[in-house]
């Protein structure tokens, strides 16, 4: 089974409508990470939280929210969404300051 | 502020050949350097990291590549590449204090292994 897995693993929308993305983890650690990946920006923190109480905004948080449910959870809400936030998306974990572990990804089509 | 720069966005290279990926990073502070590799419709995965030690670093699939302070690079390199390496490539850099842990991505570099 995958440590880091993500849901759904694609989605097709419309403007306007509240999406949630969902992560969950079974490797036990304490930090938690949303990025979004465009082609020929690599990918770009979106929200960052270090334990269940802590939540931080990333460097492009705008339009987007989270949900810290537990240590294994770590949930990514678009209240209101729009086209330019279709990308892959992709949560990941880690321990520490050293290597983050990535989840398959969730390929979002905003229409 | 920390910042990463690939410099090649592309690398087309023909099977056993050897090639290298540039990655140069701007930081005042120490860091923490690493490569992931991301399969067409996969997740990234790490290839190795530089932490502390010997500047050379050896990872998966018979990668290595080299951490130079004094020029700000941690260029990835493969001595014969295979038709399976074809993937995106992308150098992160982690910060050591305070904040620690958060990564921050190069742009990525396609590298495409040709028959």
């Amino acid at each position: 089974d995958a440590d880091v897995t993500q849901t759904p693993r694609n989605r097709i929308t419309k403007t306007g409508k509240r999406i949630m993305l969902e992560c969950s983890q079974t490797k036990g650690h304490d930090r938690m990470y949303w990025y979004r990946q465009d082609p020929g920006l690599g990918l770009r923190l979106i929200y960052y939280s270090f334990d269940v109480k802590d939540i931080n905004k990333g460097e492009i948080s705008d339009g987007y929210s989270v949900s810290r449910q537990a240590q294994a959870k770590f949930s990514l809400s678009l209240e209101s969404a729009i086209p330019n936030q279709t990308a892959l998306y992709f949560c990941a974990t880690s321990q520490g300051k050293g290597e983050q572990f990535f989840g398959p990804g969730t390929r979002l089509t905003v229409l | 502020a920390q910042s990463v720069t690939q410099l090649d966005s592309q690398v087309p290279v023909f099977e056993e050949a050897p090639v290298e990926l540039r990655c140069n990073y701007s930081s005042s502070v120490s860091v923490y350097l690493f490569w992931y590799v991301q399969y067409p419709n996969q997740g990234l995965q790490l290839l190795l990291k530089y932490l502390s030690g010997s500047t050379l670093v050896k990872g998966i699939n018979g990668f290595e590549a080299e951490f130079n302070k004094s020029q700000t690079s941690f260029h990835l390199r493969k001595p014969s590449v295979h038709i399976s390496d074809t993937a995106e490539y992308f150098c992160a850099v982690s910060v050591l204090y305070n904040q620690g842990g958060k990564l921050i991505f190069g742009q990525g570099t396609e590298l495409s292994v040709k028959p």
